[in-house]
């Protein structure tokens, strides 16, 4: 069974830029969900994918996006990069839901 | 409403000792509370997760116990080896599936925990 995997590792762009994260789900899972860990907390709920649908968004303006494909992977984009989006990314997929197994994330550095 | 408090902020045992960290919450519509734990440059990891409706789960070493009346929730880490010097964070969750709710989990601030040899 293949855990949940992301890329790329780390990444640095500068300010206004624009940023995708990809993240494939653990085998057998449908659900794809996105966090923000900045440095010293815990992580913060982006938005959730369900079978290619948007099931719910967190407290993130709309330059951060998503999309999840038919094979359940899912990207994360962000617009306008701003140094405040400095973060560890998470994905964390699951079964409708409930158990989330994370990702090793990617480490994003904006300049 | 949709906080999660963890305490201590940080934990210092020795091995062989009991580490306890707690986590309280707000909001009553809660249903599924897990545990995770993440060591530097890397993902949390899904240690043990526990619902309403029991008081207590135990998983090898490592035991939530859940009051529903306090809306409190601890971890307890059995004879505690410094292979589990990380940092552990609770969280809650709504699991009404189909709802904009589902799966949103709410961490909270995490406790860093040393285990001294």
């Amino acid at each position: 069974e293949t855990g949940v995997t992301q890329s790329p590792t780390h990444l640095i762009k500068t300010r206004g830029q624009q940023v995708t994260l990809r993240c494939s789900s653990q085998s057998g899972h449908n659900t794809v969900s996105w966090y923000q860990q900045a440095l010293g907390q815990g992580p913060q709920f982006i938005f959730q994918y369900y079978r290619e649908e948007e099931n719910g968004r967190g407290n993130f303006p709309p330059r951060f996006s998503g999309l999840q494909f038919p094979n359940y992977s899912s990207e994360l984009n962000v617009n306008a990069l701003e140094l405040d989006d400095s973060a560890l990314y998470l994905c964390a997929s699951s079964l409708e839901g409930y158990e989330q197994y994370f990702g090793p994330g990617t480490r994003l550095t904006v300049t | 409403q949709q906080q999660v408090k963890q305490s201590p902020q940080s934990l210092i045992v020795q091995k062989g000792g009991i580490s306890i960290i707690n986590c309280a919450y707000e909001n009553t519509a809660f249903d599924y509370f897990p545990w995770y734990q993440q060591f530097p440059g890397k993902g949390p990891a899904l240690l043990i997760a526990i619902r309403p409706d029991v008081s207590e789960k135990k998983e090898g070493r490592f035991t939530i116990s859940f009051n529903k009346s306090a809306k409190q929730f601890s971890l307890h880490i059995m004879d505690s080896q410094p292979g589990d010097s990380a940092t552990y964070f609770c969280a809650a969750s709504i699991g009404s599936h189909g709802s904009s709710n589902t799966g949103k989990l709410i961490f909270g601030q995490g406790t860093t925990l040393q285990v001294k040899p």
